[in-house]
């Protein structure tokens, strides 16, 4: 089945710095989402991206949908601490109109 | 504009009993879906709904789990028999067709003991 592979696992930074994070999968995705999850809540979405090459922004979040389909990375610029949480990368494939399948998630943690 | 909204936030149950959760989407939303998250994991699909249509269904969900439906608004997500492998958090969000970005509630969080 469809696997995502999300990196880094988990990121210590100071307030300020910038941060990447990226999935990659061994098959194709139409569509890629990224969420963030606060401790006993679900998941919120941050940024939806619908065609390859696409690159979107919302406020200090950048992300871009992979030419080649297969990946997504997101960048959080000027990190504050309400940064903190899980990111998720999400994708939808094409032999499924439901399904979204998750990374393992990315645990960022903002010192001031 | 009201959120998915979920209940019970939290249950705790003892192992065998039946348990039975509530999800309500969006309101204009005709799709609902069914994910499952355990601890350090991202959520894991188990089913959707277009209207009261059940379109499809993971291999996680075995017999013990139903869900349903019926008036193509609310759903419930039944687990009879608990077992403690079931604990998790159980995360509904809903969308509407033609668009591809799903909007996630609070979650139930059950705990088999």
């Amino acid at each position: 089945g469809q696997q995502l592979n999300q990196s880094p696992q988990s990121m210590f930074i100071q307030e300020g710095e910038d941060v990447s994070m990226n999935c990659t999968s061994s098959s194709i995705f139409n569509t890629w989402l990224w969420y963030k999850q606060d401790p006993g809540e679900g998941p919120v979405l941050l940024i939806a991206l619908y065609k390859a090459g696409e690159l979107t922004s919302n406020g200090r979040l950048t992300a871009q949908f992979g030419i080649t389909r297969k990946d997504s990375f997101l960048n959080i610029s000027a990190s504050i601490p309400s940064d903190v949480g899980i990111y998720f990368c999400a994708g939808r494939g094409g032999t499924s109109y439901g399904k979204l399948t998750f990374g393992q998630g990315t645990i960022l943690t903002v010192h001031p | 504009d009201t959120g998915v909204s979920q209940d019970p936030r939290h249950k705790i149950t003892k192992r065998g009993q039946n348990v039975t959760f509530r999800c309500d989407p969006i309101s204009e939303h005709n799709r609902l879906y069914w994910y499952r998250q355990t601890l350090g994991q991202g959520p894991e699909f188990l089913t959707y709904f277009q209207n009261e249509a059940q379109l499809e269904k993971s291999r996680l969900l075995s017999d013990r789990f139903s869900a349903e439906r019926p008036k193509g608004s609310f759903s419930t997500l039944e687990i009879q028999r608990t077992e403690q492998g079931d604990s998790a958090m159980y995360l509904c969000a809903s969308s509407w067709t033609g668009e591809e970005t799903q909007y996630f509630g609070p979650g139930t969080r059950l705990l088999v003991l």
